[in-house]
């Protein structure tokens, strides 16, 4: 029962397009969503987050949005570079609930920009 | 250190061995965190630290697997009688008051079990 959705397993733009990436979630105690990028043969890093409380959060070229009535979020970026190519990963938690400190994933989206 | 270190980055291992990968958290940071991604597989939460309190080990998928955190830093993610099916990477985090929710990753320990 997979409560973190990723639909699309890869995506592929050109450089200087919008990537957007898609998160489906069903858990309705999530009330905290992050996104996390991997390169190859390293560890996931920490990209954005945003709580319920918003709809939108910007840092940069990183913008993640939030329809918690679809239980849908998005991570948009804009312009896309090659370096940009990674597996994306996002992430929930319920911050309210007994286990406020688990994160739970979807399987990952590779993303890869085309120069 | 600056980041969390895990070892060994590279492991494989005969089936029905026993396995130790070890973890050591960015300094200062209370909460620790195993998390395993097999091949084709999102982050599957195994274990959780947090300070003194007991662990939550409800992530754990079998008792060949165990954990411990000696003295609230370095963990060691032990897997008793590997079987192929243990092949993934063993990724630790950690996290403190001030990042929340938000966990910090190590570069992960590669294990194969052939």
């Amino acid at each position: 029962d997979q409560q973190v959705k990723q639909n699309s397993p890869s995506l592929s733009v050109q450089e200087g397009r919008i990537s957007i990436l898609n998160c489906d979630y069903t858990n309705s105690m999530f009330d905290y969503f992050l996104w996390y990028k991997k390169y190859p043969a390293e560890g996931p890093t920490f990209l954005i987050s945003i709580s319920s409380i918003k709809d939108k959060n910007e840092d940069g070229r990183f913008t993640v949005f939030l329809n918690k009535s679809a239980k849908h979020l998005s991570l948009h970026i804009v312009p896309s570079q090659p370096g940009d190519s990674a597996v994306y990963f996002c992430a929930a938690s319920a911050r309210s609930g007994g286990s406020n400190y688990k994160l739970t994933f979807g399987k990952g989206t590779l993303l890869t920009v085309n120069p | 250190g600056a980041g969390v270190s895990q070892s060994p980055s590279n492991k494989v291992t005969e089936k029905g061995k026993d396995v130790e990968l070890r973890c050591d958290p960015i300094s200062g940071h209370t909460a620790l965190y195993w998390y395993r991604q097999s091949l084709g597989q999102g982050l599957e939460f195994l274990i959780y630290f947090q300070g003194n309190s007991a662990p939550d080990k409800s992530g754990l998928p079998s008792d060949r697997f165990s954990a411990e955190r000696t003295g609230g830093s370095v963990s060691t993610l032990t897997i008793q009688r590997t079987q192929q099916e243990d092949s993934a990477v063993y990724l630790c985090a950690s996290s403190n008051r001030i990042s929340g929710n938000t966990i910090y990753f190590g570069e992960g320990s590669w294990l194969t079990v052939v």
